[in-house]
């Protein structure tokens, strides 16, 4: 069955440095979105990409992040100078569409991201 | 605003009892879908079921079965004869129809079965 890949699954950086996660959509999806989970708390929408665009993005996504999708396959969250509350489980999800039977996210497995 | 209100912070019931999720939601939208997510201990995020806001018919999978009320603005749901793999945190969630999907989560319901 298709699903969403994130790479690393786990990763630990110091306060300050970039870090970038990845994600692999589901092939014919088009619509992918970040999500973010600090530890114990609900979900949080974090940014939706389609088109090669942002679509929307919430007010948690300030100018320190960045998303991308440099070729065909992958789709990247870039946190430009991390801080110490950056550190959550980053969710990648996608979907087919976003209407009608197509509003289905699929999530991947999430990266944990430590700032230290 | 869209809002989703789990009160449920936490329930623990010992394996084959039936337990019910609440979820209340608030939205202005007339077109809306309602989700259910599990996620397990190893953390991710499992989607359960989707249900659009005009179809208001409950649905049963398994042990598992949905009640949504529009009248109450609620979408709970049950799980009948709970086994110890129920174990998990389950998120109800809210998005509207016209745009880019964007998921509105609940705070979650920390559910631990016990053998």
């Amino acid at each position: 069955e298709p699903e969403v890949t994130q790479t690393p699954s786990h990763q630990v950086t110091q306060m300050g440095q970039e870090v970038i996660l990845r994600c692999v959509p589901i092939s014919n999806h088009l619509y992918f979105y970040w999500y973010r989970q600090i530890l114990g708390q609900k979900v949080e929408f974090l940014v939706s990409f389609y088109n090669n665009e942002i679509s929307e993005k919430s007010e948690i996504f300030d100018d320190q992040f960045s998303v991308e999708r440099p070729d065909g396959s992958n789709f990247t969250l870039k946190i430009r100078s991390t801080k110490l509350e950056d550190s959550a489980m980053y969710f990648c999800a996608s979907s087919v569409g976003t209407g009608g039977l197509n509003t289905e996210a699929f999530f991947g497995q999430g990266t944990r991201l430590t700032v230290v | 605003a869209q809002k989703v209100t789990q009160a449920q912070t936490e329930i623990s019931v010992v394996e084959k009892e039936d337990v019910t999720l609440d979820c209340v939601y608030e939205t202005r939208d007339t077109t809306y879908y309602l989700f259910w997510y599990k996620q397990p201990p190893s953390g991710e995020l499992v989607f359960l079921i989707r249900r659009n806001s005009f179809d208001e018919q409950n649905e049963i999978s398994g042990r598992y079965s949905w009640n949504f009320q529009k009248s109450t603005s609620s979408f709970n749901f049950t799980i009948t004869a709970s086994q110890v793999v129920d174990s998990a945190v389950y998120f109800c969630a809210l998005s509207h129809r016209q745009g880019a999907q964007k998921l509105v989560f609940g705070q979650g319901t920390r559910l631990t079965i016990n053998p």
